[in-house]
């Protein structure tokens, strides 16, 4: 089954690290994203791309980095320049606009 | 800038109890809006696109519909496993690839 897939489940960071969250997808997709969800905040933007070797800031990009260097992955960095990474981290893709993005499982991170 | 609030923020339905959830929305050129279920600990799982106003989409005990200002979710006769909460998202025509606005999510519980 054609899905994305988001490891690990969950994550711990300690202060001044940096930390990788995966994502890889075999739907084919172009485009693929990161948000990240809050409690009681709707999911937000952090990084897109739209085409390999290709990557735009969402809404709230500071403190986190990305690459696409294959169709099928879009990994996240988390620096240590997040002050606040505690919060369920979600990728998506799709095909084109107009289209619905299709959701990983997420990843938990939380600060030890 | 593109605006998505969803009502009431939780709801409690007795198994059988129809009710309704709201999804108003602003945005500049509507692409399409989205609405998404999504389970304690899991990512959101597509329900439904709508693509212009009075375009009506049905699934099992679920339907929705849209105007030019906002958009229902219908329940039908609500079953326990109807529990989750309901993401309602926009996306505009203009700017940010295909980003998705979301709303904060409405918590539906249904009992026995």
């Amino acid at each position: 089954d054609g899905g994305i897939t988001q490891s690990p489940k969950y994550l711990f960071r300690k202060e001044g690290q940096n930390v990788t969250l995966s994502c890889e997808q075999n739907l084919n997709h172009d485009a693929m994203y990161w948000y990240r969800q809050d409690p009681g905040q709707g999911l937000r933007l952090i990084y897109y791309s739209q085409i390999v070797n290709d990557f735009q800031k969402g809404d709230i990009a500071e403190g986190y980095s990305v690459s696409r260097e294959k169709k099928e992955s879009f990994p996240l960095t988390v620096t240590s320049a997040q002050k606040n990474p505690t919060a369920f981290y979600l990728c998506a893709s799709d095909i084109q606009g107009g289209q619905p993005q299709h959701f990983g499982d997420g990843t938990r991170l939380s600060i030890l | 800038e593109d605006q998505v609030t969803q009502s009431p923020e939780a709801l409690r339905l007795q198994e059988g109890e129809s009710s309704s959830l709201n999804c108003s929305y602003t945005v500049s050129g509507l692409r399409g809006l989205f609405w998404y279920r999504q389970d304690p600990g899991k990512g959101p799982e597509f329900l439904f696109t709508l693509y212009s106003a009075g375009e009506e989409k049905e699934k099992e005990r679920l339907k929705a519909t849209l105007t030019k200002k906002e958009s229902f979710l219908h329940i039908t006769a609500p079953k326990p496993e109807d529990s989750a909460t309901y993401l309602c998202a926009v996306q505009a025509f203009t700017g940010g690839g295909n980003k998705l606005t979301f709303g904060t999510g409405t918590q539906l519980k249904v009992e026995l």
